[in-house]
């Protein structure tokens, strides 16, 4: 079963306009949500979350959005740059309990921006 | 100061056999999950090992072991391997209790192949 969903396997965007990355969960019990790039040969790297008690977090040009009712969260990059072109993997977890720790990934979207 | 490395970089084995991967966390760092990608998905959470003990497991059968050493670096091992259990084997290390969820580093990964 698959608690967090990206719909989007792929998003194509031309530099200096504005990605729009997808994300949806279904367990009400994740509160704390998380965006991470990836590179070829090289692990996951955290880009930027939300706690459930927000519905927006900006860092630079990046921006996520959580619609808690919609069960969904976005990551917006304005603007793309070329070196933004990765693998975008959105995850979810717990901040307490038994699950504290454990992430839950989306499947990935895989962005381009071209020049 | 190095991330978080693993060892080997990439392995092939044949079905049926045994595997031992490894991991050194960051420094400082003393909880270390594992998380099986593969191919088109997001990671998978294994399990998460703290004070040489597994504290979390996700979905994944008995033939998935692991072991924590006093140093925090860890191992994976998996028996009587099967094709399906060719992926990229990821290890995130963090302090967890003390600096949160996003705070999880990864490593670049192990790639097995079973043939």
């Amino acid at each position: 079963d698959q608690q967090v969903k990206q719909n989007s396997p792929s998003l194509s965007v031309q530099e200096g306009r504005i990605s729009i990355l997808n994300c949806d969960y279904t367990n009400s019990m994740f509160d704390y949500f998380l965006w991470y790039k990836k590179y070829p040969a090289e692990g996951p790297t955290f880009l930027i979350s939300i706690s459930s008690i927000k519905d927006k977090n900006e860092d630079g040009r990046f921006t996520v959005f959580l619609n808690k009712s919609a069960k969904h969260l976005s990551l917006h990059i304005v603007p793309s740059q070329p070196g933004d072109s990765a693998v975008y993997f959105c995850a979810a977890s717990r901040r307490s309990g038994t699950s504290y720790g454990k992430l839950t990934f989306g499947q990935g979207t895989i962005l381009t921006v071209h020049p | 100061d190095a991330g978080v490395t693993q060892s080997p970089t990439h392995l092939i084995k044949t079905r049926g056999q045994q595997v031992t991967l490894r991991c050194s966390p960051k420094s400082g760092h003393d909880t270390v999950s594992w998380y099986q990608q593969a191919l088109g998905q997001g990671p998978q959470f294994i399990f998460q090992y703290y004070e040489e003990e597994e504290r979390q497991r996700g979905n994944f059968p008995d033939r998935f072991s692991g072991h924590q050493f006093p140093n925090y670096s860890s191992e994976l091992n998996v028996n009587a391997l099967l094709l399906g259990d060719s992926a990229l084997y990821l290890c995130a290390s963090s302090f967890l209790r003390v600096a949160g969820v996003k705070t999880q580093y990864f490593g670049p990964g192990t790639r097995l192949l079973v043939l």
